[in-house]
């Protein structure tokens, strides 16, 4: 079965204190690892696709990295506004994506 | 363009009544799903169309949920009759093939039934 495990549940850092978001995954045939970022009453949006090992792609303060088994979600010297949930999600084939639970990340000033 | 729309944005129903959640995609995008968040479960698939067409209804819990899209711009997400354990927020999303398939959400309708 085709499974997404993010860590931590919950991640808490003082503004300008880097850190890591892991996505861990086992699926049959990979089409594409996904990050999305949800604030507290709105729906998911879009943040980055990975599709091969060793893929990098950056976006701000936020990086995101694919390994064969894993990905990560690095975030540098983070701001108060970067406070959300981090949703990581794989792409299974036909268009159908699994999500993990998530990372809820609070930022303090 | 405006996005996903959904409406309505909040529901609160009483047991046994129906709900109908609506949603119109992205104009352009031949994909939309249907999803349902929990705290307990997170974000799960219920059912996804390809050009107005049901391709994959697995996630749908049980027979009181249906859904159906009429034409390319109008999707519905029918429960009948509602149950307390429907209370959840429900997103719909939409892609298109050229753009990765990367899909795009709405604000989703946070529904309550009591």
């Amino acid at each position: 079965e085709d499974q997404v495990t993010q860590s931590p549940e919950a991640l808490r850092l003082q503004e300008g204190e880097s850190s890591s978001l892991n996505c861990s995954y086992t699926v049959s045939g990979l089409r594409g690892l996904f990050w999305y970022r949800q604030d507290p009453g709105k729906g998911p949006e879009f943040l980055f696709t990975l599709y091969s090992a060793g893929e990098e792609k950056e976006k701000e303060r936020l990086k995101a990295t694919l390994t064969k088994k894993e990905s990560f979600l690095h975030i540098t010297a983070p701001k108060p506004e970067d406070s959300a949930t981090y949703l990581c999600a794989v792409n299974t084939g036909f268009q159908k994506l699994v999500f993990g639970t998530g990372t809820r990340l609070l930022v303090s000033p | 363009d405006a996005g996903v729309i959904q409406s309505p944005r909040h529901e609160v129903t009483e047991m046994g009544q129906e709900v109908t959640l609506r949603c119109k995609p992205i104009s352009g995008h031949d994909y939309l799903f249907w999803y349902r968040q929990t705290m307990m479960r997170g974000l799960e698939l219920l059912i996804y169309f390809n050009n107005n067409v049901p391709i994959d209804d697995s996630g749908m819990p049980e027979d009181r949920f249906s859904a159906k899209m009429p034409n390319a711009s109008f999707s519905t997400l029918k429960i009948q009759p509602s149950e307390p354990r429907d209370s959840a927020v429900y997103f719909c999303a939409s892609s298109d093939r050229e753009g990765g398939e990367t899909q795009y959400f709405g604000p989703g309708t946070r529904l309550l039934v009591l």
